[in-house]
């Protein structure tokens, strides 16, 4: 298998402040992760691909600058939600891709943003 | 568009029974195909990946995959009700803007009833 740590698994953060999420494969290097963006009982909704080394590619309607992506080894992806307000509130999910065996997910980081 | 279309259910089944999902796809260049579980409040966890046309078995889990019906299934044998969750079809797009990513079904809900 693999692991796929996420780190805070919750935070509530008044309106206007940055969140800073990490995403953590701890048992392989991923040149790979994602961040999904998941709204209850909705599905999963893609918003970038993280690229060791090179800039994050982002999803048609994902604003580049107000979600911050940084894959600064091959181990560790973050994700900083900057000015943060109530519509952002969500349940974001980070993945790693481990070759071809797929991908595996982080257990989630719940933000409320009050 | 790529798609990928499963029935959103909900399906019940006894205990002890067998569980049948059903997933279909519209990129006929996808090679690899998906399952994920997903409980409810927590992040999808990868059961079964599949890759060549046939059956794949792991446990009590079996997936199948046609491609030349662009269909892949997942049974469930002996079904417990720790088996109750969603569960999330996936293939990986085969070429495009898109290509690598995973294209996500809209899950079906399983439950399992004693």
């Amino acid at each position: 298998g693999a692991v796929v740590s996420q780190h805070p698994s919750r935070v509530i953060c008044k309106s206007g402040t940055s969140v800073k999420i990490e995403c953590r494969s701890l048992d392989f290097q991923a040149t790979t992760m994602f961040w999904y963006r998941q709204f209850p009982k909705k599905s999963l909704m893609l918003m970038a691909t993280s690229n060791e080394g090179s800039k994050a590619t982002y999803e048609q309607g994902v604003e580049k600058d107000k979600f911050l992506i940084n894959h600064a080894s091959l181990t560790l992806s973050t994700l900083t939600v900057t000015s943060a307000h109530p519509e952002d509130s969500s349940f974001y999910i980070c993945s790693a891709r481990k070759g071809a065996e797929g991908e595996f997910f982080g257990p989630g980081t719940r933000l409320t943003v009050l | 568009q790529k798609e990928v279309e499963q029935n959103s259910g909900p399906l019940s089944v006894p205990e002890g029974a067998i569980a049948s999902l059903n997933c279909t796809y519209s990129d006929r260049g996808s090679q690899s195909f998906f399952w994920y579980r997903q409980y409810s409040g927590k992040s999808p966890e990868l059961i079964m990946s599949i890759y060549s046309n046939g059956d794949k078995e792991d446990g009590r889990f079996t997936a199948q995959l046609n491609k030349a019906s662009q269909y892949v299934s997942l049974l469930i044998r002996d079904s417990q009700p720790s088996d109750s969750a969603t569960y999330l079809c996936a293939a990986v797009n085969a070429g495009g803007t898109s290509y690598g990513k995973l294209t996500f079904g809209q899950g079906t809900i399983l439950t399992v009833h004693p």
